[in-house]
């Protein structure tokens, strides 16, 4: 089976402080995704990465950062958090798409992070 | 934006009956997916249905798609309380893997 293990299930951080999530998988995927989610929002995609070093911002980036040096794993900053990046943060992967690029493959999650910024 | 809106935002029905969400979405699709997510956990993958499938069977889920109008339906026969839990549709955007997922249905099965 897929194991997508994050470092904390729960985390208390200070206003101004750095944070990092980390996210390991197990399983050789080449893609990796990090997304928040909050009450009435859904699910956010904060950054992807395809690969090792690379990675392209999703919808929401701004205050976040991520760093993929190997490619089981791929972590998430928070340069300097703030009150409103409260939520849970939730790690994925998947294996590269389709042949042809049609479609996109299942994403196998974590457990998640509930992060609180007081 | 979010492309897949689940509906009813809210469900809940008594163990045995059946539960049925719908998914609708805006854009082409190359297929959607659907997932669970017990409280304050990670998503589960339930099953994937592509754009060229009508319906597909997992168990107790049967998922069908209508691309004509761009919606899809979740249906649990004999529901359990362990059934509890939200449900996600997600599609695909364009290639690499990048999914929309919708805000959920929210299902609550009493014993």
């Amino acid at each position: 089976d897929v194991k997508v293990t994050q470092s904390s299930r729960y985390l208390v951080k200070r206003t101004g402080e750095k944070v990092f999530l980390e996210c390991v998988q197990d399983m050789d995927h080449e893609n990796m995704f990090w997304y928040r989610q909050d009450p009435g929002l859904g699910l956010r995609l904060i950054y992807f990465s395809y690969d090792v070093k690379m990675k392209e911002k999703g919808d929401i980036p701004e205050g976040y950062s991520v760093s993929r040096e190997k490619k089981e794993r791929f972590s998430l900053i928070l340069e300097s958090a703030s009150t409103n990046q409260t939520s849970m943060y939730l790690c994925a992967s998947s294996p590269l798409g389709l042949a042809g690029g049609r479609g996109t493959d299942t994403q196998y999650f974590g457990p998640g992070t509930r992060l609180t910024v007081l | 934006s979010q492309q897949g809106e689940e509906d009813p935002q809210a469900l809940s029905i008594q163990e045995g009956e059946n539960a049925t969400m719908n998914c609708s979405y805006k854009t082409s699709i190359n297929n959607l997916q659907w997932y669970r997510q017990n409280s304050g956990r990670g998503l589960v993958h339930l099953i994937l249905i592509r754009s060229n499938e009508r319906e597909k069977h997992s168990g107790r889920l049967r998922v069908t798609l209508d691309t004509s109008k761009k919606s899809s339906s979740l249906l649990i026969t004999a529901s359990r309380a362990a059934d509890t839990a939200s449900y996600f549709c997600a599609t695909d955007r364009w290639r690499g893997g990048k999914l929309i997922f919708g805000q959920g249905t929210e299902l609550s099965v009493k014993p």
